[in-house]
């Protein structure tokens, strides 16, 4: 069975500070992809990136980056110098060749001005 | 404009009530899936269909039905509504390619209020 963790519900920092959104997976399977989804306030939810188990380079995109880690089963997503506008709920997720998506229960992010 | 539409937006009925969720893309993609969303539990799947006329359970399907008789709809189905039904209802697709890792891609969602 597979699973997908994040341990935090909610985090709330001030304007221009850093977070990070840890998940944790688990899976016996070699081959399995992961997704991290935005879902702001307005409620769409909003494909982020995805990773694949083979590939473990890590990921910078503007002010977002991921840390891709096999020998922890983690795939943390940071956010530099937050902004209101990152306030939103983050969800991780993982799949597989079936390509049925496990979600992570969400990290609410409040980012206060 | 091409991409996924769920409606109707908002449903409020009562139990007891059949209610039919539609969803429509426009992508011509192989794979559409129905998620419940519910505090504490992220997106839990309910049915999913790789093709028209292929639709499989997922995690939570008790008490939902579903169909895909043309690729580009994906229509969820509550029989008999229940009060541990009401929930936001996703609707996603994802092309075939690639295996798994395809992201997919979702409605807007359904926020549906069973009384």
């Amino acid at each position: 069975a597979q699973k997908v963790t994040q341990a935090q519900t909610e985090i709330s920092v001030v304007e221009k500070e850093d977070v990070t959104l840890d998940c944790v997976y688990e899976t016996r399977d070699t081959t399995y992809y992961l997704f991290w989804y935005k879902q702001p306030p307005s409620g769409e939810l909003v494909f982020l990136i995805r990773r694949n188990s083979f590939d473990e380079q890590n990921e910078i995109s503007g002010r977002y980056s991921w840390n891709f880690q096999k020998s922890t089963s983690s795939f943390n997503f940071t956010i530099t110098a937050s902004q209101v506008v990152d306030s939103a709920v983050y969800f991780c997720a993982l799949s597989f060749n079936d390509y049925k998506l496990s979600f992570g229960a969400g990290t609410t992010v409040t980012v206060r001005a | 404009d091409a991409g996924i539409t769920q409606s109707p937006r908002y449903k409020i009925t009562e139990t007891g009530r059949q209610v039919t969720l539609m969803c429509h893309q426009t992508w011509s993609h192989s794979y559409m899936f129905w998620y419940r969303q519910d505090l504490g539990h992220g997106l839990r799947l309910i049915y999913y269909s790789a093709a028209a006329d292929i639709t499989d359970k997922g995690e939570v399907p008790d008490g939902y039905v579903v169909s895909r008789s043309k690729t580009e709809n994906f229509p969820l189905t509550l029989e008999s509504a229940t009060r541990s039904q009401t929930s936001v209802y996703f609707c996603a697709s994802s092309p075939a390619q690639g295996k798994g890792n395809q992201p997919q891609h979702f409605g807007d969602g359904t926020r549906l209020s069973i009384l």
